[in-house]
């Protein structure tokens, strides 16, 4: 089943204690990309990838890291999680071969810094 | 900058009756743009796009959509409701000339009354 995954689904944890949420796909798919989905702020890109080794900033990248080293993986790093990045995450991922582009969103990591 | 603007935060529309909800976006480059639906508790999917072509794209679950070049508007229609339409609907953007960022609305919430 083509499919993109998350984990861990729900994470609690405390300020300043590093974090690595994982994503991963299996379309083969060039482009992937992180958001960060608030109440009332839809959702706000973090970092995309076009491919592998390129990778660049989103609307809102401060606190956060991100990696491609290998196609099928997207990992996002918080090397100091604060309370304003509370959030509800989602990994997406597209074909960047015409005429597709649209994105195939994971389930989602609900993270909660205290 | 790109931007996505979804004026209106909730739509009410009665079982049966045609729905619209409106999309307007800005970039500097042609646009692709693209709607997807949350249900609660659920991750993104993907209903429809427009990348080039026809401007009157058809989706997924009987949703269409009018790509109107002038007005800077792509919004999402329906000729009859259905209770189970009821759920989060986001308009995102993606510039061709910088087909990495991705902008998506506030989402509108609509409800299907029956």
């Amino acid at each position: 089943e083509a499919q993109v995954t998350q984990n861990p689904r729900y994470l609690i944890t405390v300020t300043g204690k590093k974090l690595t949420v994982t994503c991963s796909q299996n379309m083969n798919h060039e482009y992937m990309s992180w958001y960060r989905q608030d109440p009332g702020l839809g959702l706000r890109q973090i970092y995309y990838s076009m491919n592998v080794e390129v990778t660049d900033k989103g609307d809102v990248p401060e606190g956060y890291k991100v990696s491609r080293k290998e196609k099928r993986n997207f990992p996002l790093i918080l090397e100091s999680p604060s309370p304003n990045q509370t959030s509800l995450y989602f990994c997406a991922s597209s074909s960047e071969t015409v005429p597709t582009y649209e994105q195939y969103f994971g389930p989602g990591t609900r993270l909660t810094v205290t | 900058a790109q931007s996505v603007a979804q004026p209106e935060d909730q739509v009410n529309v009665a079982e049966g009756n045609p729905l619209t909800v409106k999309c307007t976006y800005s970039v500097s480059g042609n646009p692709y743009l693209f709607w997807y639906v949350q249900y609660p508790n659920r991750g993104l999917q993907f209903l429809l796009k427009y990348i080039t072509g026809d401007n009157l794209v058809k989706g997924s679950y009987g949703f269409e959509a009018e790509f109107n070049k002038s007005q800077t508007s792509f919004h999402l229609k329906k000729p009859s409701a259905l209770v189970s339409d009821s759920a989060l609907y986001f308009c995102a953007v993606r510039d061709v000339t910088n087909a990495g960022k991705s902008t998506f609305g506030d989402g509108t919430t609509l409800t299907v009354k029956p």
